[in-house]
């Protein structure tokens, strides 16, 4: 592994199915990240982790629901996915909070039906 | 309310010059970052800029102003594979990223 891998790249969701879209990073960066990408819109950030154990909520939170056990993984939850949560999510990392840039995982694109 | 803008689209031609106009209204500021998006794939770094003026890295110039809340992004020697996505984002007082929607490049032979 190398930077940041995220599973799954594409998947194909009923809505009202539970899904959890997974981050892991080889960096030992503190602060993570979960951004959603939709079409005319600029990246909207869904959580956010400063460092392991805490977690905190971005701009469009609902429906979504993130952990940090660890330093290295940082998961996504839909409980109960819905179409508008159509999009393509990106995970991302840095060395911390206001230090260093921002480096992306490849993205997941979900679409739910 | 926090904003950042940019143009939706440019076209320019292969070799040329072209710059991306970026302004920002946002709450406390701590940086200005430019990434570039190609479709379909993630944004990758470009440049960061803190203080006022010019950063020159190879073919790409960043420029900023605080005072007129307003950065540029210079590309030289424009080349086919430049056509992308452009993204501004602006790092507020609480060191979240604020981004605009991207600007599309496209270069023409």
């Amino acid at each position: 592994i190398a930077g940041i891998t995220q599973a799954p790249t594409s998947q194909i969701l009923a809505a009202g199915r539970r899904m959890t879209l997974r981050c892991t990073q080889d960096m030992r960066h503190n602060a993570m990240y979960w951004y959603r990408q939709d079409l005319g819109l600029g990246l909207r950030l869904i959580h956010y982790s400063n460092t392991a154990g805490t977690t905190g909520k971005g701009e469009v939170p609902d429906g979504y629901s993130v952990s940090r056990a660890n330093t290295d993984d940082f998961p996504l939850t839909l409980a109960s996915a819905v179409p508008s949560q159509t999009s393509v999510y990106f995970c991302a990392s840095k060395e911390g909070v206001d230090t260093g840039e921002l480096f992306f995982g490849e993205g997941s694109r979900l679409t739910v039906l | 309310g926090q904003n950042i803008d940019q143009p939706t689209e440019m076209t320019a031609t292969e070799g040329a010059i072209v710059q991306i106009n970026c302004t920002y209204q946002t709450s406390g500021f701590n940086g200005l970052f430019w990434y570039q998006q190609h479709a379909g794939e993630a944004p990758t770094f470009l440049s960061y800029n803190v203080l006022d003026g010019l950063e020159e890295k190879g073919r790409f110039s960043s420029f900023l102003s605080r005072s007129k809340g307003y950065s540029y992004l210079l590309l030289k020697e424009l080349q086919m594979k430049d056509s992308a996505s452009y993204l501004c984002a602006v790092m507020d007082s609480n060191y979240q990223l604020i981004w605009g929607a991207g600007t599309k490049l496209i270069i023409k032979p």
